[in-house]
C-alpha cells in the first residue's frame, strides 16, 4: 500500500525557517518523481514544487522560488522542503504528492498534510 | 486568481446529475496537456479522481467521468450521494513562465 505520510510541520515566526519531512512507503521511492503541493486556510490548491526521481529535474513555483529548497534521500525513502524566508502567507497544510505519470503530469497519491502556521 | 477557472460552488439533489466546468487558456488545457480531477472531502486530503481527461483509478465509481475539449474540461457526477459533497479541483499543466503544475480554484459540491 502507498503511503505518505508529512511531518515537520508548526508554528513558526514570521521570517523563519523550517524543514517538512515526507516519509514514503509501498513504492520505489526513488523510481518516481514528487511534489508539494499547499492549501492555505480555506483555499485552494498551490503546487509548490517538483523533484524528479534521481533529483536531476526541479522546478519551483515563484511564489516560493529563492525561498523554499526540495530535496530527498532515495536511501531513507524521504522528501524534503526547507522552507526560508516564511511569511504571514505561507500558512497552510503542505501535501507531498507522487507523481502518477510523467507524461501525463498528475499526483496519484498524496499525504495527509501537515499544517504551517507563520505567526508572531 | 486561478490559471483555471472552476466555479465557486454548485448543488445537486439526490440521484441527480451536476457537471463542474475547468476553462483554461492556450498555455495550458488548449495546449493539449491533460486534464485531471480531485475529490477533497472535509478535512481530508485530495484523492485523485479523474486522470488523463477521462480515467478513473481503480475504485472510483463509474457515476464519476471526465471528459475534455479545447480549452476547456468538466467533470460528470450522476447519481448524487450524500456522500459526493466535497470540493473538486481539476488540474492541468502549463507552459507559461513561472508556472508548471496547476490546478482550478475549486467548486464546492452541495448535495441537498
Amino acid at each position: 500500500e502507498v503511503q505518505l505520510v508529512e511531518s515537520g510541520g508548526g508554528l513558526v515566526q514570521p521570517g523563519g525557517s523550517l524543514k517538512l519531512s515526507c516519509a514514503a512507503s509501498g513504492f520505489s521511492f526513488s523510481s518516481y518523481e514528487m511534489n508539494w503541493v499547499r492549501q492555505a486556510p480555506g483555499k485552494g490548491l498551490e503546487w509548490l514544487s517538483y523533484m524528479s526521481g534521481s533529483g536531476a529535474s526541479i522546478y519551483y513555483a515563484d511564489s516560493v522560488k529563492g525561498r523554499f529548497t526540495i530535496s530527498r534521500d532515495n536511501a531513507k525513502n524521504s522528501l524534503y522542503l526547507q522552507m526560508t524566508s516564511l511569511r504571514a502567507e505561507d500558512t497552510a497544510v503542505y501535501y507531498c504528492a507522487r507523481e502518477g505519470d510523467d507524461t501525463l503530469l498528475y499526483m496519484d497519491y498524496w499525504g495527509q498534510g501537515t499544517l504551517v502556521t507563520v505567526s508572531s | 486568481q486561478s490559471v483555471l477557472t472552476q466555479p465557486p460552488s454548485l448543488s445537486g439533489a439526490p440521484g441527480q446529475r451536476v457537471t463542474i466546468s475547468c476553462t483554461g487558456s492556450s498555455s495550458n488545457i488548449g495546449a493539449g496537456y491533460d486534464v485531471h480531477w480531485y475529490q477533497q472531502l472535509p478535512g481530508t486530503a485530495p484523492k485523485l479522481l479523474i486522470y488523463g481527461n477521462s480515467n478513473r483509478p481503480s475504485g472510483v465509481p463509474d457515476r464519476f467521468s471526465g471528459s475534455k475539449s479545447g480549452t476547456s474540461a468538466s467533470l460528470a457526477i450522476t447519481g448524487l450521494q450524500t456522500e459526493d459533497e466535497a470540493d473538486y479541483y481539476c488540474q492541468s499543466y502549463d507552459t507559461s513562465l513561472g508556472v508548471h503544475w496547476v490546478f482550478g480554484g475549486g467548486t464546492k459540491l452541495t448535495v441537498l
